[in-house]
């Protein structure tokens, strides 16, 4: 199955700062999403990159916020801009096609904003 | 709308002791169930999966098997270890694309 690096592992940031968060799939992929992962709570789907196009967001998600970029089949971004204490969590990318219905995830990046 | 449901956690179990964690879910369709393990400091990766109903999905000596009528996806192993430390988290997903997730279960084994 595919491997995706994902990075920054971690990051602290300042209120009202933007961080950016890469993830790199080992090989060419369908589908690339980004969960946000917060403590005692389920993943949540923030959105679905899609090569060439725009990303789609799921309710409760804005561009704005969060633009993503998905330049190829291997790569993607996702920036959580204006940081708030609200935004500390863990993003995770994810991605599928390399195995119907398996999603295989990057090891997530934690981001705590002060 | 489709969700998930699983046991809430912490769960503490001695070494060789037998697991159960709980989830029931809620689809329109006719869903493909999953569990998806996270060990500490990774991202979550596959444990087992069934397609269909009756199927029994197992790894690792985790099975679970995929009841219709219950509406369940139950996660068992007979006898845990504790590398088996880890959160567990239920999923489902009607269309190979869009995935919902239990809020997970954590699990600690303690020798």
């Amino acid at each position: 199955s595919a491997v995706i690096s994902q990075k920054p592992s971690r990051d602290i940031c300042q209120r009202g700062t933007s961080l950016t968060i890469q993830c790199q799939v080992d090989s060419q992929v369908t589908m690339m999403f980004w969960y946000r992962q917060q403590p005692g709570q389920s993943l949540t789907l923030i959105a679905t990159a899609n090569q060439g196009s725009e990303a789609t967001y799921e309710s409760g998600f804005v561009i704005d916020k969060f633009p993503i970029s998905r330049p190829n089949l291997t790569f993607s971004t996702l920036t959580v801009s204006n940081l708030s204490p609200e935004d500390s969590s863990i993003y995770l990318c994810s991605a599928s096609g390399t195995a119907p219905w398996v999603l295989t995830f990057g090891a997530g990046s934690r981001l705590t904003v002060l | 709308g489709d969700s998930v449901t699983q046991m809430e956690g912490p769960v503490t179990l001695s070494e060789e002791a037998f697991l159960t964690i709980n989830c029931t879910y809620t689809a329109t369709g006719y869903p493909s169930l999953f569990w998806y393990v996270q060990y500490p400091g990774e991202g979550l990766q596959l444990l087992l999966k069934a397609t269909k109903a009756d199927d029994k999905g197992s790894n690792k000596g985790f099975e679970a098997t995929y009841r219709k009528e219950t509406t369940s996806f139950h996660l068992e192993k007979g006898s845990v270890q504790v590398s088996d430390s880890a959160v567990y988290f239920c999923a489902l997903s009607e269309t190979g694309n869009q995935f919902y997730f239990g809020t997970g279960t954590s699990l600690t084994v303690i020798p």
